[in-house]
Parts: C-alpha cells; sequence; structure tokens
C-alpha cells in the first residue's frame, strides 16, 4: 500500500511549455484533489473529482486540466507554463464516506523561469 | 472574504506546556468539516483532527483538542504538554460539504517549541 504517490519530486519548466504532474493512490479513494501551496499561504485548491470521469473547478483553476479516466490516477497538466505557477503541487485523496482523512501526497516542487 | 483565517503567523511555547492556536472561519453551510493538519520542515501534510459540524463534543486525538465554539465561528487547536517535535506550520482547513466539498486552507501558524 504506497498511499499517494507524486510524480516528479522537482521540475523546472520554461515559461509556455507543457507538463503534466502525476498522481496516483493504491487505496481505492473516490475523492482526490490537487492543491498548491505558495510562500506564506495555505494550500488552495485547483482541481478535484469525486470519482472516474468527474472532476470540478476549485478556488485557483486558471492555467490547469484535469482528468480522471481511473479511479487510481489524476493528473494535473499545466498548458502553458507561467512564472506565476511557481509553486509545490500537492495531490491529496479520501474515501467519499471518510472524508475527514485526506492523505496527502508528498508534493512536487515545480519553478517555471 | 476569507474562508479560514490564522491569525497568528508566529507563536512560541515552552516544552510540556500548553499552546492554543486560533482559527476561525466563514461559511453558509450547515454542514462542514474542520480540520487541522501539521507541515513539518520536511514538507509533508499530516492529519491531527476533524470536528463535523453537527458534532457537539469537542474532538480530541490525544494531544491534541479542537475547542469549537459554533456561535463565534472559531475552531482553535489545543495541544497540550508541547514537545520539541511540535514545531512545525499548522494549518487549519474547512470543507463545505453543501458547496461540493471544497476544501479551504488558512495561511498556518509557525509554532517553535523551546526547551
Amino acid at each position: 500500500n504506497a498511499g499517494v504517490t507524486q510524480t516528479p519530486k522537482f521540475q523546472v519548466l520554461k515559461t509556455g511549455q507543457s507538463m503534466t504532474l502525476q498522481c496516483a493512490q493504491d487505496m481505492n479513494h473516490e475523492y482526490m484533489s490537487w492543491y498548491r501551496q505558495d510562500p506564506g499561504m495555505g494550500l488552495r485548491l485547483i482541481h478535484y473529482s469525486v470519482g472516474a470521469g468527474i472532476t470540478d473547478q476549485g478556488e485557483v483553476p486558471n492555467g490547469y486540466n484535469v482528468s480522471r479516466s481511473t479511479t487510481e490516477d489524476f493528473p494535473l497538466r499545466l498548458l502553458s507554463a507561467a512564472p506565476s505557477q511557481t509553486s509545490v503541487y500537492f495531490c491529496a485523496s479520501s474515501l467519499w464516506t471518510d472524508p475527514e482523512t485526506q492523505y496527502f501526497g508528498p508534493g512536487t516542487r515545480l519553478l517555471v523561469l | 472574504a476569507q474562508k479560514i483565517t490564522q491569525t497568528q503567523p508566529g507563536m512560541f511555547v515552552q516544552e510540556k506546556e500548553a499552546v492554543t492556536l486560533d482559527c476561525t472561519y466563514d461559511t453558509s453551510d450547515q454542514s462542514y468539516g474542520l480540520f487541522w493538519y501539521k507541515q513539518p520542515s520536511s514538507g509533508e501534510m499530516i492529519f491531527l483532527i476533524y470536528q463535523g459540524s453537527y458534532d457537539e463534543q469537542n474532538a480530541t486525538e490525544g494531544r491534541y483538542s479542537l475547542n469549537f465554539q459554533k456561535a463565534r465561528k472559531s475552531a482553535n487547536l489545543v495541544i497540550s504538554a508541547s514537545q520539541l517535535g511540535d514545531s512545525a506550520m499548522y494549518f487549519c482547513a474547512m470543507r463545505e460539504i453543501g458547496t461540493g466539498n471544497q476544501f479551504y486552507f488558512g495561511t498556518g501558524t509557525s509554532l517553535t517549541v523551546i526547551p
């Protein structure tokens, strides 16, 4: 049981490049979400999903796309990276029936030059 | 308006003393959940404690307790008998169950435990 895994751990991009941050969980959790954490701020919700085929926008969705084709995977796509997207990205998952225990991945540190 | 407000950017506490970290929230939902997370310098997010809006008793988990005052919309975290390993950032968060299960986090409080 690996929990929530994220790859890569660290990435440097140039402005305008695209990339996908990977997130996977092996706990059969319905609910998965992506957050970004900027210095001096808490986590802000980007997108979330309540099950395969269902996604919705969070607080700061602009510039990001998601899809949920399987229960296990919830990739986050940056369409055209901007310096304002430099941040630490966390993926999280939980059971629909046990939302109070939300498991977080280790994070991906992204630097956009 | 901020959904979660943590007004203490930094706090210091003597080892073995108790400390209270403040959190106020803003929601019009009747059904919501309140969380506290710990983030040590290593960066991972660690779940500490949860309080549901309909729970009448304050939540407790070991040395952590959540002082839930619904009318005041506050959800303060109390850490008893502080330990050096408690030094970390602490985030208060809220899940609005009635509006699509979005989570909102506060800006955090940095706690330093002094030996």
